[in-house]
């Protein structure tokens, strides 16, 4: 079975610029979250997509959004990004039912530098 | 506001001690609890994942416990191996709005 795959694997943009992440969760997977893991902060959720509609956000300001497609796969925007920005972005993605009770399982990430 | 805190934030052990991971939260609404490790510059993987009404869960030389009354769980793992050697991170799923929210980790290094 294959896991959550993420793309691409490194990101480097400069201050200003718009980011693109994608994510495609495991099979039968029909919730998807993201996170923000920035050093020295630890892991910070950003968003909850199930069944195509945005569920809850967390803390972060509106540049951060997001879709889910109908084949569930996910994508993360981030717009006029600032040097702080700079993270590793993590996706998972667990079984439906509001996804609320089942375990997380997560991709490998995406790296975004910002110049 | 939910808090989660791992204790202790780097342990360093020989191989083969057995040891316990500390996680404390504040807000005992919780769904359930999983316990991830993280290889440096890697995604997570999940460990075990206890859900609100059990006590505890085992896989292989991991036991996980829950308390929620207390909000605490612990994570065994017996028999140390230096491929152990990871970010260990514990994380609640609230009830209101279901967030996830993470602790800062336990960085373990087991010595061959």
């Amino acid at each position: 079975e294959a896991g959550v795959t993420q793309s691409p694997t490194h990101l480097i943009k400069t201050r200003g610029q718009q980011a693109t992440l994608r994510c495609s969760p495991i099979s039968g997977h029909t919730s998807v979250y993201w996170y923000q893991q920035a050093l020295g902060l630890g892991l910070q959720f950003l968003l909850w997509y199930d069944e195509g509609e945005e569920r809850n956000r967390g803390n972060f300001p509106p540049r951060f959004s997001g879709r889910q497609f109908p084949n569930y796969s996910s994508e993360l925007n981030v717009n006029a990004l600032e040097l702080e920005d700079s993270a590793l972005y993590l996706c998972a993605s667990s079984l439906g039912t509001g996804g609320r009770d089942q375990p997380q399982h997560f991709g490998d990430g995406t790296r975004l530098s910002i110049l | 506001k939910q808090e989660v805190t791992q204790i202790p934030a780097a342990l360093s052990v020989p191989e083969g001690e057995n040891l316990v991971l500390n996680c404390s939260f504040t807000d005992s609404a919780i769904y359930n609890l999983q316990w991830f490790r993280q290889d440096p510059g890697k995604g997570l993987t999940s460990l075990l994942l206890i859900q609100s009404s059990q006590r505890e869960q085992t896989s292989g030389r991991l036991n996980a416990s829950l308390d929620k009354s207390s909000g605490r769980s612990t994570l065994y793992i017996a028999a140390s191996q230096p491929g152990d050697s990871a970010t260990y991170l514990c994380a609640v799923r609230q009830t209101g709005g279901f967030k996830t929210i993470f602790g800062a980790g336990t960085r373990l290094f087991v010595k061959a």
